[in-house]
């Protein structure tokens, strides 16, 4: 079993809609929980991190969590096509030796 | 100009072949990543350095090796290239470990082998 679960997608909503994201992780040690955005032919840079169940908000993106679950999403509102990308999960638990653990992508794409 | 570049930014190469992919940064950061992505793999870590004296296996660096020239150059080797390494490749850095000094990716280099 993977350590993370993502959808692939791809995902087509148009401009203005409510987009959510989702990722499902298998070990509740896990700790943090990111958002990583990737533009084609680029790499991927950190939308959001967030260590604790609940939201956290960002403009217009919010990122969620339930460790009860072990569930997290990602909610962007008023979409716009600049928010056409690949959107990666990742997790991760400090140790001394620890690293992030990616999910495998969502692609969103918002039709004008 | 780009903090993390790599080069080459596309290679076509063949079976057997010894393939070099260099990185280097501006940041000043002392950790230096190298992940491959594929798809509906996601991105999975090959090989990572803390400092220069620093290389740590990542979870899959079987066919691959590294090189940690300097604070800012981390080139990563395939020393007989095979079709399974054609992916898409990363460098990344960051300035220490956790979610708030966040990795940052080089624009990736694509690799085919054939």
């Amino acid at each position: 079993q993977k350590e993370v679960e993502q959808d692939p997608g791809p995902l087509s909503v148009p401009e203005g809609a409510i987009v959510s994201l989702n990722c499902t992780y298998s070990n509740s040690a896990f700790q943090y929980f990111m958002w990583y955005r990737q533009y084609s032919r680029k790499g991927p840079e950190l939308l959001m991190y967030t260590y604790s169940s609940g939201n956290k908000e960002d403009g217009r993106f919010t990122a969620q969590v339930d460790k009860s679950s072990k569930y997290i999403s990602l909610f962007i509102r008023d979409s716009q096509p600049s928010d056409s990308a690949t959107y990666l999960c990742a997790i991760y638990r400090y140790s001394s030796a620890s690293k992030i653990i990616f999910g495998s992508g969502t692609r969103l794409s918002i039709r004008p | 100009d780009a903090d993390v570049t790599q080069t080459p930014r596309n290679r076509i190469t063949k079976t057997g072949k010894r393939i070099m992919l260099e990185c280097s940064q501006t940041k000043g950061h002392d950790r230096m990543y190298w992940y491959r992505q594929d798809p509906g793999l996601g991105l999975r870590l090959i090989y990572y350095s803390f400092d220069v004296k620093d290389i740590n296996k990542g979870e899959i660096s079987d066919g691959y090796s590294v090189s940690r020239q300097a604070q800012a150059k981390f080139s990563l080797s395939l020393e007989s290239a095979i079709p399974n390494q054609t992916a898409l490749y990363f460098c990344a850095t960051s300035d220490g470990q956790g979610v708030n000094q966040p990795q940052h990716f080089g624009d990736g280099t694509r690799l085919s082998i054939l």
